[in-house]
């Protein structure tokens, strides 16, 4: 099944915009691109999803090029809770249901 | 509203042994996943249930992992002769629908960590 690659960490300071980008080369058509974040001893929480463009919520925005097989997440203003690890969703099978998590960012936050 | 719920939250066991992990999904939710997750790694899919079938379970193991749904609601995760390798934490997750070509959200609980000593 295909992988998604993103970075293994990132660093990063209070109040800074941060970005993540993840490669999923082999997405297909009809595959949405997913983002979770998890903090440690929880279970993931999803972020922001989307198709193609770019889609904003109240937490992140996501920026998705017109080949689509890569998308940024972008965090603005990071604060230090902000410190988790971020995970890109690998495109699922067709006919299948199978999600891959991947190895995720892990976003460390300073002050 | 409630989210979703496992239980126990730690569970040690010898190696060998029997266990049974359960997961209370979000109200109304018709699909539930279960995923193992080791130091490190992210979720490892296991498997996936529509309502009281299992979809795809494509994600177990070997036969030593078996899960159940039979009412549509609770799920619970049986391992039988558990190994040292075993040891992880095993998250659920419910979804409102999942469609092959449909976009969805799953909302996961806080896991149940497995040890086998």
């Amino acid at each position: 099944l295909a992988k998604t690659t993103q970075p293994i960490s990132m660093d990063s300071y209070e109040g800074q915009e941060v970005n993540i980008t993840c490669s999923h080369n082999n997405i297909a058509t009809n595959d949405y691109i997913t983002w979770y974040q998890q903090f440690p001893s929880q279970g993931p929480r999803f972020i922001i999803q989307g198709y193609k463009t770019k889609v904003t919520n109240e937490v992140a925005s996501l920026f998705i090029p017109a080949d689509r097989k890569s998308s940024t997440l972008s965090l603005p203003r990071v604060s230090l809770s902000d410190t988790a690890v971020y995970y890109c969703l690998g495109p699922k099978r067709r006919g299948g249901f199978k999600t891959i998590f991947g190895a995720g960012t892990r976003l460390f936050v300073k002050a | 509203g409630a989210g979703v719920s496992q239980t126990p939250s730690n569970k040690v066991t010898e190696k060998g042994k029997y266990v049974e992990l359960r997961c209370d999904p979000i109200s109304g939710h018709t699909a539930l996943y279960w995923y193992r997750q080791s130091l490190g790694q992210g979720p490892e899919f296991l498997i996936y249930f529509q309502g009281t079938g299992a979809a795809d379970d494509s994600g177990l193991p070997n036969d030593r992992f078996f899960a159940v749904r039979p009412e549509g609601s609770v799920s619970t995760l049986k391992i039988q002769r558990t190994e040292r390798g075993d040891s992880a934490v095993y998250l659920c997750a419910s979804s409102l629908r999942m469609r092959d070509n449909d976009s969805y959200e799953q909302y996961f609980g806080p896991g149940t960590r497995l040890t086998v000593t």
